[in-house]
């Protein structure tokens, strides 16, 4: 069946410094893949998404790449903010079939920046 | 607001009684899925809903939890005879038509379950 496996956490970092969180995926066919973030106190909200090999996805300054050779959704940002302290979740949901749309989540990654 | 909304928002029960909980998607979303979030944990796919039809259930879910979305509005969740391990964040997402596996799902902000 679909996994998705997330780097382990929480994350600390100073303001302006460089994010990676790593995201691989094990799928059949082609899926699509999410980032999602849920801020505190807040519900899950979509922050990007790649449908196919090779996207890229972009929102708020955050970045990934859809690596099918490598099974990877890497989310990077360049300098973070104190303002990006929140819960990140890589997704994938699959194609075609009986995958409805059905998202498979990674178990999450607790990033917390400090001024 | 215009987003998914879910009633209530924490719930604590004992042991062994049944609970509901509800589910409002946005209004032109004819997709509705059933998560469940514990500790530390990402959400994983409880069901799903394309309007009023339910077309898949998760081997997760025991016989003991049934949905239902009458009318293709609105959903309900219900759990018999709730035990401990049920405690956990249960969200409600929905989706435009389209192609499911691309569209964007909008998540509500979950009902916190706890079986004491």
């Amino acid at each position: 069946g679909n996994s998705v496996t997330q780097m382990e956490g929480p994350v600390t970092l100073s303001e302006e410094a460089f994010l990676t969180i790593n995201c691989t995926y094990t799928a059949t066919g082609y899926p699509s893949l999410f980032w999602y973030v849920q801020y505190p106190g807040e519900g899950l909200q979509l922050l990007l998404k790649a449908t196919k090999a090779d996207d890229k996805g972009s929102n708020k300054g955050f970045e990934a790449t859809y690596r099918k050779e490598t099974t990877s959704f890497h989310l990077e940002k360049g300098s973070v903010q104190v303002s990006d302290s929140a819960v990140y979740f890589c997704a994938l949901s699959g194609q075609g079939g009986t995958s409805y749309g059905k998202l498979t989540f990674g178990q999450g990654t607790i990033l917390t920046v400090h001024p | 607001d215009t987003g998914v909304s879910q009633d209530p928002r924490h719930k604590i029960t004992k042991r062994g009684q049944n609970v509901t909980f509800r589910c409002d998607p946005i209004s032109e979303h004819n997709r509705l899925y059933w998560y469940r979030q514990t500790l530390g944990q990402g959400p994983e796919f409880l069901t799903y809903f394309q309007n009023e039809a339910q077309l898949e259930k998760s081997r997760l879910l025991s016989d003991r939890f049934s949905a239902e979305r009458p009318k293709g509005s609105f959903s309900t969740l219900e759990i018999q005879r709730t035990e401990q391990g049920d405690s956990a964040m249960y969200l409600c997402a929905s989706s435009p038509p389209g192609l499911a596996g691309t569209n964007e799902q909008f998540f509500g902000p979950g009902t916190r379950l706890t079986v004491l």
